[in-house]
């Protein structure tokens, strides 16, 4: 069971709009603001595409952006493209002793 | 180009050791900390290990405190993965990666297998 809880599925049509939830407790997605989203295709290495909640790194477009409320974090992208289609990880700092926390990841299909 | 190379993997007996390595180029390697994260077949993404800059900090996942150790050798902009006492629950592929604490990974290296299994 993953310290961060992500919806197992999300889809959408190209053009449209999604929103993947991270939800954590006050000890780590809602006590700080180090929170980070990383894409993965199938066979490959996973890829940062926001970090502190709401950055996005160079090369990463716009379509993707973060936010958070309280104990849970979104990644949303939007203008959906075939090539979105992806395995979604959110992650985390944690005052625990685990220090770094990820979501079980989210099977993003586009329709 | 900042790129990280892994290798090392395979396929070891419950009990065994392996030492996987991570070559870094296209940055400063001394500068950063880095850090390992591994996938086990079919599952997420699991952080395993952090070490700072110059080697004078480091910091396990529990499941593998007491077995694994981390370490680098900045002259030759290396990390190291010690791993002892392997179980199948190690299983997994294992990524190095830059980290920046306590807010990114970022590359990712294209992960080495690891197989524990008789």
């Amino acid at each position: 069971q993953s310290a961060l809880t992500q919806p197992a599925s999300v889809s959408g049509s190209p053009g449209q709009s999604i929103t993947i939830s991270c939800t954590g407790t006050s000890s780590d997605v809602g006590g700080y603001n180090y929170v980070s989203w990383y894409q993965q295709h199938p066979g490959k290495a996973p890829k940062l595409m926001i970090y502190e909640v709401s950055n996005r790194p160079s090369g990463v477009p716009d379509r993707f952006s973060g936010s958070k409320s309280g104990n849970t974090a979104s990644l949303t992208i939007s203008g959906l493209q075939a090539e979105d289609e992806a395995d979604y990880y959110c992650s985390s700092y944690t005052s625990s002793s685990t220090l770094v926390v990820f979501g079980g990841g989210t099977k993003l299909t586009v329709l | 180009e900042v790129q990280l190379v892994e290798s090392g993997g395979g396929l070891v007996q419950p009990g065994g050791s392996l030492r996987l390595s991570c070559a870094a180029s296209g940055f400063t390697f001394s500068s950063y900390w880095m850090s390992w994260v591994r996938q086990a077949p079919g599952k997420g993404l699991e952080w395993v290990a952090n070490i700072k800059q110059d080697g004078s900090e480091k910091y396990y996942v529990d499941s593998v405190k007491g077995r694994f150790t981390i370490s680098r050798d900045n002259a030759k902009n290396s990390l190291y993965l010690q791993m002892n006492s392997l179980r199948a629950e190690d299983t997994a592929v294992y990524y190095c990666a830059r980290y920046l604490p306590w807010s990114w990974f970022d590359p990712w290296g294209q992960g080495t297998l690891v197989t524990v299994s008789s």
